[in-house]
């Protein structure tokens, strides 16, 4: 079945460092990648959007990847705050009318 | 303010009972959705709709109705044959051409009583 994984544990740094956190697709070939942010009981919030034909894609601190041979995206926060403390969505898409298909997140702390 | 709404932000349910989650709209969009979440797990698709007057079921759609009879607004109501409802309810919308950017709205956690 079709399935986008992160990491589940938590992934702790220290404020001003670059936090990473990483998707990986398994039988599925999505057209784009999407990264939300989610804080404590709260919607997702969109941040950033990749297409398959796309390396990477930058947004002020933030920096995505894509990578359909490793079948990977990776999120990069640069110059981490504790205010980038939250949990971080991936979502897929083959585009079209098909749907989202999210991970489960991963919990991003940034400790000053 | 263009945006997304659920209410209520809390909601009980007993046993037996039919409860309706709230979404509105104001962004023109065509498109809205309902997701499930629970802890550990990533959203999950009960119901989506395109269009006005047309939905369709999502990957757990069981125990669960949804309507569309106006573009600005898509009710869930939650029935009694949904055994396991405890849940933090997610309703979002698109502008529809495709499914890229979703909008979401603060969500709806339902607990049984």
């Amino acid at each position: 079945s079709q399935k986008i994984e992160q990491n589940s544990e938590a992934l702790n740094i220290q404020e001003g460092k670059t936090a990473t956190l990483t998707c990986n697709y398994t039988n599925y070939s999505p057209a784009y990648l999407q990264w939300y942010r989610q804080d404590p009981g709260r919607g997702p919030v969109f941040l950033l959007l990749i297409r398959e034909n796309e390396k990477e894609k930058r947004k002020e601190r933030l920096k995505v990847t894509f990578d359909t041979t490793l079948k990977q995206s990776l999120f990069h926060i640069t110059a981490s705050q504790p205010a980038d403390s939250a949990t971080y969505l991936c979502a897929a898409s083959r585009g079209g009318y098909n749907k989202l298909i999210f991970g489960a997140g991963t919990r991003l702390a940034v400790h000053p | 303010d263009g945006g997304i709404t659920q209410s209520p932000k809390y909601l009980f349910r007993k046993e037996g009972q039919n409860v309706t989650l709230s979404c509105e709209q104001n962004l023109n969009h065509d498109a809205m959705y309902w997701y499930r979440q629970d802890p550990g797990q990533g959203l999950r698709l009960i119901y989506y709709s395109q269009i006005v007057n047309d939905f369709q079921k999502g990957d757990i759609a069981e125990g669960y109705s949804v309507s569309r009879e106006k573009k600005e607004s898509f009710p869930l109501t939650v029935t009694s044959a949904q055994k396991n409802p405890t849940a933090f309810y997610l309703c979002a919308s698109s502008s529809g051409q495709g499914q890229e950017t979703q909008y979401f709205g603060p969500g709806t956690r339902l607990l049984v009583l």
